[in-house]
């Protein structure tokens, strides 16, 4: 069956550095992969999407990269602030989608 | 901005009731989803539609049903609830290959 991984621990970077988060997939060939950002209580915001044929997407200080190869997708923040401190989800799928377990980010001031 | 409502924002129910969570979507989207989301699970999809009338199960429909009867609005039921149906419930929309938007959540609490 289709399963998507993400670190399943707590990542703590310090302010103003680099965040890179992981999002491993297997048993798919997505067309495009998602990620997207939640807060405690709230719902998931869409945060930036990429195609099979773009190997890197950026917006303001995400960058997100896919590789089709090796099944996998990682999605960066530069210049990390304690405001980006939240749970990012990596999300495939077309029609169906599916959602990872998710990576909580902890920007430490 | 697309706005995805759900009605309620928190709900206590009793083991065996039948429960009704509504979701309204205003931008016209053909997908509609309902998740749930527990802790340690992350977000698990129940049931999707893809238009009206028309339904898919997700990985984990077995306590649910769905409806939707317009293309704005997608229902999720809870048969018979019960206790491990506690959880935050969040609906979706989006166009066909597209970002999800999402609801603001709703706690369902089966005592």
């Amino acid at each position: 069956s289709q399963k998507i991984e993400q670190n399943s621990e707590a990542l703590n970077i310090q302010e103003g550095k680099t965040a890179t988060l992981t999002c491993n997939y297997t048993n798919y060939s997505p067309a495009y992969l998602q990620w997207y950002r939640q807060d405690p209580g709230r719902g998931p915001v869409f945060l930036l999407l990429i195609r099979e044929n773009e190997k890197e997407k950026r917006k303001e200080r995400l960058k997100v990269t896919f590789d089709t190869t090796l099944k996998q997708s990682l999605f960066h923040i530069t210049a990390s602030q304690p405001a980006d401190s939240a749970t990012y989800l990596c999300a495939l799928g077309d029609d169906k989608i599916i959602f990872g377990k998710g990576t909580r980010l902890h920007i430490l001031p | 901005d697309v706005k995805v409502t759900q009605s309620s924002r928190y709900l206590v129910k009793r083991t065996g009731e039948k429960v009704f969570l509504e979701c309204v979507q205003d931008m016209d989207h053909e997908n509609m989803f309902w998740y749930r989301q527990d802790p340690g699970l992350g977000l698990r999809l129940i049931y999707f539609s893809y238009d009206v009338k028309m339904k898919e199960k997700g990985d984990i429909p077995e306590g649910y049903s769905v409806s939707r009867e317009k293309k704005e609005r997608f229902s999720l039921i809870l048969e018979s609830a019960s206790t491990n149906q506690t959880s935050m419930y969040l609906c979706a929309s989006s166009f066909v290959t597209a970002p999800a938007f999402f609801g603001q959540g709703t706690r369902l609490t089966v005592v």
